[in-house]
């Protein structure tokens, strides 16, 4: 009954290829959030939506594209990845954008660029 | 900007002893942050274990305890009793006013792992 879930798991991807990784949320919730955490390393923002079609740049939006087709579904996509890009992301999701709101959180995706 | 440091790296309890996992943090925003702890078991994706809003309240849930201490901008997490399904990583983390709505400032994770 996982309400926010990503896909895929993981992946493997070369130097220059693009990537695009999916997150589909349950919740009826209208924010959704994609955070990388890098080993040793907190979890940082990178793309956040707050309604279908619009979506907004987090802390690290470089080399980052994000859609937000619907609200259900929010993807991230890396049109030429490189080495610097691997990394476990995350998606999330809440149901308003207040600063104390919790996030719900799907398992992850290790992505590895080779 | 705004920061917070945990306890590093791994930490080892025998099932049934006390735990204490540091937290520390930095806000630059105007106001005290509001403060979290997120865990996360193996195979699944970060819950919210307990936030806290309000400088010298104390969070708890599922024996886990932290005191928000404005003075000490400290944030510990204590449980007296671990056991073995505790073991997870466990994030310490902040939001600010004058942050991007629902961004997060996370720590690097703790992980515990719990022995019997």
């Amino acid at each position: 009954e996982a309400a926010v879930t990503q896909s895929p798991r993981s992946k493997v991807a070369v130097t220059g290829g693009k990537v695009t990784l999916s997150c589909h949320q349950t919740n009826n919730h209208d924010y959704m959030y994609w955070y990388r955490q890098d080993t040793g390393h907190g979890l940082r923002l990178i793309h956040y939506s707050y309604v279908a079609d619009s979506t907004e740049k987090g802390d690290i939006p470089d080399g980052y594209k994000a859609s937000r087709p619907s609200q259900e579904n929010f993807s991230l996509i890396l049109e030429l990845a490189s080495l610097s890009q691997t990394a476990v992301y995350f998606c999330a999701s809440s149901d308003r954008g207040l600063v104390a709101e919790t996030l719900y959180f799907g398992s992850g995706t290790r992505l590895t660029v080779l | 900007g705004d920061s917070v440091t945990q306890t590093e790296g791994q930490v080892t309890v025998s099932e049934s002893k006390s735990l204490i996992i540091n937290c520390t943090y930095s806000a630059t925003s105007i106001g005290y942050p509001n403060l979290f702890w997120y865990v996360r078991y193996p195979g699944e994706g970060l819950q919210l274990l307990l936030k806290v809003i309000t400088a010298g309240q104390k969070g708890s849930s599922r024996g886990f305890e932290a005191t928000y201490n404005k003075e000490a901008t400290s944030f510990h997490l204590q449980k007296a009793s671990v056991q073995e399904s505790d073991s997870a990583v466990y994030y310490c983390a902040l939001s600010a006013g004058t942050q991007v709505v629902g961004q997060l400032t996370f720590g690097r994770g703790t992980r515990l792992q719990v022995y019997a």
